[in-house]
C-alpha cells in the first residue's frame, strides 16, 4: 500500500521560507510517477504548487514559480518543498501526492499538514 | 492555461436523490486528462473518476462521469449519507495540474 506523509513546521514567520518533506512508503520514487505538492487555504479550493519526476525534472505553477523549489532524495524515498518569502496568503493545508505521468490523475495523497504564516 | 469552472457551487439534496455536477473547461480538452475527486472535511482528496468516465479502484458504481470537449459531468445516482462532501474536477495539461473551484454537495 502506497503511503505519503508530510512533515515540517506548522508555523512559519512572514518573509521566511516554508520547508516541508513528504516521505513515501510502499513504492519507490525511482520507479516512476510524478510527485507533487498541492495546497488548500482554509475554506478554499485546491491549488497545485509543483511536481518532480524521479530524474529531478521539476514543473511549477507559474504563479508560484519564482518562490518554489521542489527536490527529491531517492535514497531516502522522499521529496521536499521550499516556498520562500511567505506571507499570510500562504497559510494552507499542504498535501503531497503521487500523480501519473501520462494522464495526470493523483491516486495517492498524504493526509496534509497545516502551515500557518504568522509572526 | 486551462480554467475549469464547476457548477453549481453548492447542491442541496436529500439522501437517495441524484446529484449532477458540472465542470466546464475554458477550451477543449481531451477526456483522458479529466479527473474527479471527493474531499470530506479534514481529509485529503480521494480519486473517484479518471479519464472522465473510469472509476478508480474500489469506487462504487453509483459514481459516474461523462463528457467531452469543454463540458464534463459527474453524477451520483443515489446519494448515500457518506457522499455529502466537496467534489473537484482536475485537468492535466501543459500547466500540469489545474483544479476546478469545487462543488459542495450538502444535505437538504
Amino acid at each position: 500500500q502506497v503511503q505519503l506523509q508530510e512533515s515540517g513546521p506548522g508555523l512559519v514567520k512572514p518573509s521566511e521560507t516554508l520547508s516541508l518533506t513528504c516521505a513515501v512508503s510502499g513504492y519507490s520514487i525511482s520507479s516512476g510517477y510524478y510527485w507533487g505538492w498541492i495546497r488548500q487555504p482554509p475554506g478554499k479550493g485546491l491549488e497545485w504548487i509543483g511536481s518532480i519526476y524521479r530524474s529531478g525534472n521539476t514543473y511549477y505553477n507559474s504563479s508560484l514559480k519564482s518562490r518554489v523549489t521542489i527536490s527529491v532524495d531517492t535514497s531516502k524515498n522522499q521529496f521536499s518543498l521550499k516556498l520562500s518569502s511567505v506571507t499570510a496568503a500562504d497559510t494552507a493545508v499542504y498535501y503531497c501526492a503521487r500523480h501519473t505521468t501520462n494522464y495526470g490523475w493523483a491516486d495517492y495523497w498524504g493526509q496534509g499538514t497545516l502551515v500557518t504564516v504568522s509572526s | 492555461e486551462i480554467v475549469l469552472t464547476q457548477s453549481p457551487g453548492t447542491l442541496s439534496l436529500s439522501p437517495g436523490e441524484r446529484a449532477t455536477l458540472s465542470c466546464r473547461a475554458s477550451q477543449s480538452v481531451s477526456s483522458s486528462f479529466l479527473a474527479w475527486y471527493q474531499q470530506k472535511p479534514g481529509q485529503a482528496p480521494r480519486l473517484l473518476i479518471y479519464g472522465a468516465s473510469s472509476r478508480g479502484t474500489g469506487i462504487p458504481d453509483r459514481f459516474s462521469g461523462s463528457g467531452s470537449g469543454t463540458d464534463f459531468t459527474f453524477t451520483i445516482s443515489r446519494l448515500e449519507p457518506e457522499d455529502f462532501a466537496v467534489y473537484y474536477c482536475q485537468h492535466y495539461g501543459t500547466s500540469l495540474l489545474t483544479f476546478g473551484g469545487g462543488t459542495k454537495v450538502e444535505i437538504k
